[in-house]
Formats: C-alpha cells, sequence, structure tokens
C-alpha cells in the first residue's frame, strides 16, 4: 500500500472553480513538498511545509499541513487551464531527514475553459 | 537556468540492448536519485546515491544499476531491456542529509524525464 496517498487522483473542473488536493500519510510528515507535472516533463516544485498548522500560498495556490502533520491539503482558487497538470505530494517521513523522499502517486487535474 | 539535465527526452530501444540514462545537476549536491513514473503507481525509487562511488537500492532495482563516477553525475543502466522497462525515468538531485530543519531548498530538483520505449 502506498505509504503517502493522495486524492482524488483525478479531478476535472470547470475554469473558475476551486479544487482541493489531499496528501494523507499514516506516519508524521517531516518536511512535506508539493509539485506539479506538466504531461511528459520534469516536476516543478510548489512550495514545501514543515510546521504543524502551517500554510503557504502562491499566487492562487494555497497549501495547509494540520496540527498533526499527517495530512496535507493543496487549494486551487479560481483554476485556470494554466493550472492543468499533475500535483504529487512528496515527504520525508523518517524523522532523521535522510533526504530521501516518498511520493504519492499524483492527481491529475484537468481544467476545461 | 537548467539545474538538472537528463541527456535524452525521448530513447527508443530494442529489447536485450544495454542503455545507458545519463543525468547531469550543476547545484554541487551530494544526493541524487533515479524514479520511474507509471499510470496510476506514481514516482517509484529505482537506486539513489549519498555520495560519489556510494549507491544504494531503492524500491524496484531489479533489472537495473547505476554509476556515479563524479559527484555531479548519475548514471542509469538497463543491462538488457525489456519491454517492461519502457516508462518515463526522472532523475533528481538534493542537499545532503542530515541537514535539520528541512526548507525550501532540501526538496528535490528534477530533470525533464526521459520517455524510454523499448519494443
Amino acid at each position: 500500500s502506498q505509504e503517502l496517498e493522495q486524492s482524488p487522483q483525478s479531478l476535472i473542473v470547470q475554469e473558475g472553480k476551486n479544487l482541493t488536493i489531499n496528501c494523507t500519510s499514516s506516519k508524521t510528515l517531516y518536511g512535506l513538498y508539493w509539485y506539479k507535472q506538466k504531461y511528459g516533463e520534469g516536476l516543478i516544485f510548489l512550495m514545501m511545509l514543515q510546521k504543524g498548522g502551517e500554510e503557504k500560498s502562491h499566487e492562487k495556490i494555497t497549501a495547509k499541513l494540520d496540527e498533526k502533520k499527517q495530512q496535507s491539503s493543496l487549494h486551487i482558487t479560481a483554476s485556470q487551464p494554466s493550472h492543468a497538470g499533475i500535483y504529487l505530494c512528496g515527504a520525508d517521513i523518517e524523522s532523521s531527514n535522510t533526504g530521501k523522499l516518498i511520493f504519492g502517486q499524483g492527481t491529475t487535474l484537468q481544467v476545461k475553459p | 537556468d537548467v539545474k538538472v539535465t537528463q541527456s535524452s527526452r525521448y530513447l527508443v530501444k530494442r529489447t536485450g540492448e544495454k542503455v545507458f540514462l545519463e543525468c547531469v545537476q550543476d547545484m554541487d549536491h551530494e544526493n541524487m536519485f533515479w524514479y520511474r513514473q507509471d499510470p496510476g503507481l506514481g514516482l517509484r525509487l529505482i537506486y539513489f546515491s549519498y555520495d560519489v562511488k556510494m549507491k544504494e537500492k531503492g524500491d524496484i532495482p531489479e533489472g537495473y544499476s547505476v554509476s556515479r563516477e563524479k559527484k555531479e553525475r548519475f548514471s542509469l543502466i538497463l543491462e538488457s531491456a525489456s519491454t517492461n522497462q519502457t516508462s518515463m525515468y526522472l532523475c533528481a538531485s538534493s542537499l545532503g542529509r542530515g541537514a535539520w530543519p528541512p526548507a525550501d531548498n532540501y526538496g528535490y530538483t528534477f530533470g525533464s524525464g526521459t520517455r524510454l520505449t523499448v519494443v
């Protein structure tokens, strides 16, 4: 079973709508990273969360890490076609910060104009 | 501004061929990783390296080997390519382990990926 579970696996939204992607772990998340991937390309870093309750925003994308540090959410406000792609969460689940991340299986987002 | 470079974007090889995928980073990162990405399976770690000449098996090392003779270069080798190795291969690098607390720049920097087709 996946150590990091992402939901939903895929999402189709109308342009302008809000959406949320979740990333859940049964273990404590030490450093939670969100990435975006355009089809057929590499992953681009979006933002990183470390502290319980932390929230970061960049343009119309907001990421939160819950108090228990076992779940993170990525929220997109007023979605645009440029938001389409695959979103992946990655995390270090070892307190020694090995530098090795595990990844969720990804959420594919389509935004209909 | 390219920081992690993978030698090929697309590659087509025949079954049984020996295949080399090259990855070079210019950020002086200690850690380097090779993943494969398949629909529905996400990223799966093949091999990683924490230092020059060091390598460690990831979750799916069978059929692969790696080489890290220089800090900036990490090569993935398919000893005898098979059709089930058709996939997207992603290389990544990161700062050395043990750095705490984690910060934005402790995450991975990824290459653009190599889409390998074995026929």
